[in-house]
C-alpha cells in the first residue's frame, strides 16, 4: 500500500469556520491531488500540486485553497466552510504525472452543519 | 454535465450473472483507467487501457477501449460477491485528471 495518510479522518464543524485537512505521503511522489466525492458525481478534482509550492486549480476549486511547503505534505483549507462542502475528501499521489496511476489515501469525512 | 459519464449508475445482480459497465465521453483520451472503490476506502487501480480497440483481461474482468478512444467498457463474467463495489473510469484528456460518475455494483449471494 502507498504510504498516504489523511488527518483528521472525521470532522464535524459549523458553517463559517475555517477547516484544514492534511495529506501526508512517504513515497516522495511529485504529484499530489485533493478530490471530493459526492453521490452521483464520482470524484471531482479540487486542486493538485506538481511540486513544492507549485499548485493548480481543478474542476471544483471555488471555496478551497491549498499549500505545499514540503514534498510530503499537501494541505487543503476551507477558509469559511459551507454546508455544500460537506463531503468525503480524498488525497491522492502519482508518480508519472497527471495521467499516471493514482494512489489514494483513506479519506476524510467532513460534515458542515 | 461531467466529462466521463458512466452507465448504469446502480446495478444489483445475482451471483453468477454477467454484467457490463459503460464509460462514455465526447473527448478523446490518450488512455483510460478503471478503479474499484470499496466502502470506506479510496479507489484502487484495476487497469489502464492505452490503445484504441485494446482489450485487457484481469481474471473475470474484461476491459475494452473504444476505437476512437472516447469510451470504454468493463465486462464481468460470473460475478461474485467480492466484486461488489464502486467502479470508476478515469482519464486525462489534457492536463487535468477526471473521474467518471461511477457505477455502484452489488452482487447478491
Amino acid at each position: 500500500d502507498a504510504g498516504i495518510t489523511q488527518s483528521p479522518r472525521h470532522k464535524v464543524t459549523e458553517t463559517g469556520t475555517p477547516v484544514t485537512l492534511r495529506c501526508h505521503q512517504t513515497e516522495n511522489h511529485r504529484y499530489m491531488y485533493w478530490y471530493r466525492q459526492d453521490p452521483g458525481h464520482g470524484l471531482r478534482l479540487i486542486h493538485y500540486s506538481y511540486g513544492v509550492k507549485d499548485t493548480d486549480k481543478g474542476e471544483v476549486s471555488d471555496g478551497y485553497s491549498v499549500s505545499r511547503s514540503k514534498t510530503e505534505d499537501f494541505l487543503l483549507t476551507l477558509e469559511s466552510a459551507t454546508s455544500s462542502q460537506t463531503s468525503v475528501y480524498f488525497c491522492a499521489i502519482s508518480e508519472g504525472g497527471v495521467g499516471g496511476t493514482q494512489y489514494f489515501g483513506p479519506g476524510t469525512r467532513l460534515t458542515v452543519l | 454535465t461531467q466529462l466521463l459519464e458512466q452507465s448504469p449508475q446502480f446495478l444489483s445482480i445475482q451471483e453468477g450473472e454477467n454484467l457490463t459497465v459503460y464509460c462514455n465521453s465526447s473527448s478523446v483520451f490518450s488512455s483510460l483507467q478503471w478503479y474499484r472503490q470499496e466502502p470506506g476506502e479510496g479507489p484502487v487501480l484495476l487497469v489502464t487501457v492505452v490503445t484504441g480497440g485494446e482489450v485487457k483481461k484481469l481474471k473475470r474482468l474484461t476491459f475494452q477501449f473504444g476505437d476512437a478512444r472516447k469510451d470504454s467498457s468493463l465486462h464481468i463474467t460470473a460475478a461474485q460477491p467480492g466484486d461488489t463495489g464502486l467502479y470508476l473510469c478515469a482519464g486525462a484528456p489534457g492536463n487535468q485528471f477526471y473521474f467518471g460518475t461511477g457505477t455502484s455494483l452489488t452482487v447478491i449471494p
